[in-house]
């Protein structure tokens, strides 16, 4: 099946630095990955639509310049934490849609656990 | 609103027994459905996907079916294990363009 990586698996840093987490589809091409934020004990929450070659889409209450997405090839986005505070602590996960399948069936990473202090 | 209902309290089943869990959508028309498996700390995995005009799909031990007038999704794990406790979640999507959205999920436990 699909393969989607995410780097790191986790992190820590202290508050105020910038965090970088990978997401590539190892397998496939992906023209559309989505990253997604998860607290404790609930679901998946979309955070933005990352589209290769455009400016990513954010959803509503979500800071664009606090969640920097590059999408920069076909199977690789980035989505860059700045200015990390403790309250962005949280289970970040990428998905990407497998453009090979009718539907465009969704895979998803590992996750990338983000700590900050 | 759109919705996704899926049972909110954890399903603890027996070893060998056959678990259902159920997702209810409402001001959905979807083209399909995906169950996903979560395991803590870890992002979903991809288990089945069943199209609109599919009554039911069937995977090794899984089945899913798919009711388009009741706006429901069955999904059935039989002769269970302990290995598969863990969450599930489904997400319906009218298109495979948009990201999907899920419901909270079914925590299943499986006793040995």
């Amino acid at each position: 099946g699909a393969v989607v990586s995410q780097h790191p698996s986790w992190v820590i840093c202290k508050s105020g630095t910038s965090v970088k987490i990978e997401c590539r589809s190892l397998d496939f091409q992906a023209t559309t990955m989505f990253w997604y934020r998860q607290f404790p004990k609930q679901s998946l929450m979309l955070m933005a639509t990352s589209n290769e070659g455009s400016k990513a889409t954010y959803e509503q209450g979500v800071e664009k310049d606090k969640f920097l997405i590059n999408h920069a090839s076909l199977t690789l986005s980035t989505l860059t934490v700045t200015s990390a505070h403790p309250e962005d602590s949280s289970f970040y996960i990428c998905s990407a849609r497998d453009q090979g399948t009718s539907v465009g069936t969704q895979y998803f990473g590992p996750g990338t656990r983000l700590t900050v202090l | 609103s759109q919705k996704i209902e899926q049972n909110s309290e954890a399903l603890n089943i027996q070893e060998g027994k056959t678990a259902t869990l159920t997702c209810n959508y409402t001001n959905y028309s979807p083209a399909y459905l995906q169950w996903y498996r979560q395991d803590p700390g870890r992002g979903p995995v991809f288990l089945l996907l069943i199209r609109e005009n599919e009554k039911e799909k069937r995977k090794e031990r899984l089945k899913v079916t798919f009711d388009t007038t009741l706006k429901q999704s069955l999904f059935h794990i039989t002769a269970s294990q302990p290995a598969d406790s863990a969450t599930y979640l489904c997400a319906p999507a009218d298109t495979g363009r948009r990201a999907l959205t899920f419901g909270s999920g079914t925590r299943l436990q499986v006793q040995p």
